[in-house]
C-alpha cells in the first residue's frame, strides 16, 4: 500500500494565527487526497477531498475559508488552517486514494493541533 | 444515504479471550467494507477489507464476512492480544470513493 506522511506530527499555536500541514504520499503519485477531522474519542468526519490541479470539495458544514487547501502536486497537499481559535484544536489526518479495484485509502499518521 | 453502525465500546477482554465487534451498514448499492484499526496518537490502518457478498476478509488473525442479507460486517479474531488494544472503525466506500466510517470501538486488553 502506499506510504503516507504529515507535517507537522504536533502543533501548538496562540489564537489568531494560521497553522500549515502537510500531507506527503511517499511512494505513489495521487490525484486524490482526503482531509479528516477527528475529535477526542470520536469517529472521523471527511472535511474535503483535494484534487490535483483543482480546488478541493468541500463537505457540507466545512468552511472552505478556514480550512484552504492546496495540492500542489501529485504527492504532496497541504490543509491551512488560518486564524485559528482554540475549537479548531483537533487532529487532523490525511488519506491517499490509490485508485486500486478497491479504491483503498491510505492514511497519514495524523497532525495534532493544540490552539491556546 | 450511506451509513455504518458498530457496536458501543469499550469492549475489555482478558488476554486470549474470543472477540466479536458487530457492524451493520446502511447502504443503497453494492459497497466495499472495511476494517480500520487505530492505536494511540496515530493514524488509521487498513485491518481487511471484502469488496461482495460472502467475501471473507482477513488479516494477523482478525477476520471479517460481507454478509449481504443481513447488511452486517462483524469483525472476529480467536484470541486477542494485549497489542490488540486500539479502536477498530468499521467503514465502507461506494460511489465517489468516500469513506463513511462507524463511530468505532474501543478494544482494551488485559494481561
Amino acid at each position: 500500500g502506499a506510504v503516507v506522511s504529515q507535517h507537522p506530527s504536533w502543533v501548538i499555536c496562540k489564537s489568531g494565527t494560521s497553522v500549515k500541514i502537510e500531507c506527503r504520499s511517499l511512494d505513489f503519485q495521487a490525484t486524490t487526497m482526503f482531509w479528516y477531522r477527528q475529535f477526542p474519542k470520536q469517529s472521523l468526519m471527511l472535511m474535503a477531498t483535494s484534487n490535483e490541479g483543482s480546488k478541493a470539495t468541500y463537505e457540507q458544514g466545512v468552511e472552505k475559508d478556514k480550512f484552504l487547501i492546496n495540492h500542489a502536486s501529485l504527492t504532496l497537499s497541504t490543509l491551512t488552517v488560518t486564524s485559528a481559535h482554540p475549537e479548531d484544536s483537533s487532529f487532523y489526518i490525511c488519506s491517499v486514494l490509490t485508485g486500486t479495484t478497491y479504491n483503498e485509502q491510505f492514511f497519514g499518521p495524523g497532525t495534532r493541533l493544540t490552539v491556546l | 444515504g450511506n451509513s455504518v453502525t458498530q457496536m458501543e465500546g469499550p469492549v475489555t477482554l482478558s488476554e486470549e479471550a474470543f472477540l466479536t465487534i458487530n457492524c451493520t451498514y446502511t447502504a443503497t448499492g453494492y459497497p466495499s467494507l472495511f476494517w480500520y484499526v487505530q492505536y494511540p496518537g496515530e493514524g488509521l490502518q487498513l485491518l481487511l477489507k471484502a469488496t461482495k457478498a460472502d467475501d471473507k476478509g482477513s488479516n494477523k488473525g482478525f477476520e471479517a464476512t460481507y454478509r449481504k442479507e443481513t447488511t452486517s460486517f462483524h469483525l472476529e479474531k480467536g484470541s486477542v492480544q494485549v497489542s490488540d488494544s486500539a479502536v477498530y472503525f468499521c467503514a465502507l466506500t461506494e460511489y465517489g470513493n468516500k469513506l463513511v466510517f462507524g463511530a468505532g470501538t474501543i478494544l482494551r486488553v488485559k494481561s
